[in-house]
């Protein structure tokens, strides 16, 4: 099985702060997906990566993928509340019929 | 525009019951999934499809079932309900499979997800 962890766990920040998410795992993905979840709802996804030292922004969120495809991180920066969610990475192997989801960081931006 | 489609929304079981979680796609997509979501234990994939006909085991498959008739239907069967059962349930829909690379066709579509409890 694979293990994706992700730090930190619970994350509440007041409105307009930056932070970090991070997605570790010992296994090597060919690509990487952040999605995020709101209660009730299943997970959307945010991003893509594929290849090692990708760099993607979408709007304040920066995503990048570690240069070994093992590790990603998500940076908001200015965050506001509708950024508040539980954020998930998932990797999947090359040609594989599975994602292998990360433990989830519960982010709360407060007004 | 329908996306993917979860029935029931929540559901009560006691042990030892059973009974069907229904999953429907509207995208003509050949990938469905059926995930579970433990607090603080992410998404663990129980079952999945490549199409019509074929299924196959996912990384927690024990205690459950499914079929795929149809393109469109994936239902999730469980046939004597135990406490560790206790979850959401996420049914998910793909074009292409998910570990192929950068085509955005092997994106997953989710559903709004069934929460069951066990009792």
């Amino acid at each position: 099985t694979q293990l994706l962890e992700q730090s930190p766990q619970f994350l509440s920040i007041q409105e307009g702060e930056n932070l970090t998410v991070y997605c570790n795992s010992s296994s090597v993905f060919s690509s990487l997906q952040w999605y995020r979840q709101e209660p009730g709802e299943g997970p959307v996804l945010l991003v893509t990566v594929v290849t090692g030292g990708e760099v993607k922004k979408l709007k304040r969120l920066t995503f990048q993928f570690g240069d070994a495809r093992k590790d990603s991180s998500l940076h908001i920066t200015a965050a506001q509340p509708g950024d508040t969610g539980l954020y998930l990475c998932a990797g999947a192997e090359g040609g594989a019929n599975n994602l292998f989801f990360g433990t989830g960081t519960r982010l709360t931006v407060i007004p | 525009n329908a996306g993917v489609t979860q029935t029931p929304k929540f559901r009560i079981l006691k042990i030892g019951q059973s009974m069907t979680l229904q999953c429907a796609q509207d995208m003509n997509h050949n990938y469905m999934y059926w995930y579970r979501q433990d607090p603080g234990m992410g998404l663990k994939l129980i079952y999945y499809s490549v199409g019509a006909g074929i299924t196959d085991k996912g990384e927690v498959p024990n205690g459950y079932n499914v079929s795929r008739s149809t393109t469109e239907d994936f239902p999730l069967r469980l046939e004597l309900a135990a406490p560790s059962q206790t979850s959401v349930y996420f049914c998910a829909s793909s074009y292409y499979p998910v570990g192929q690379g950068r085509s955005g066709a092997n994106v997953l579509t989710f559903g709004a997800g069934s929460r069951l409890t066990v009792l």
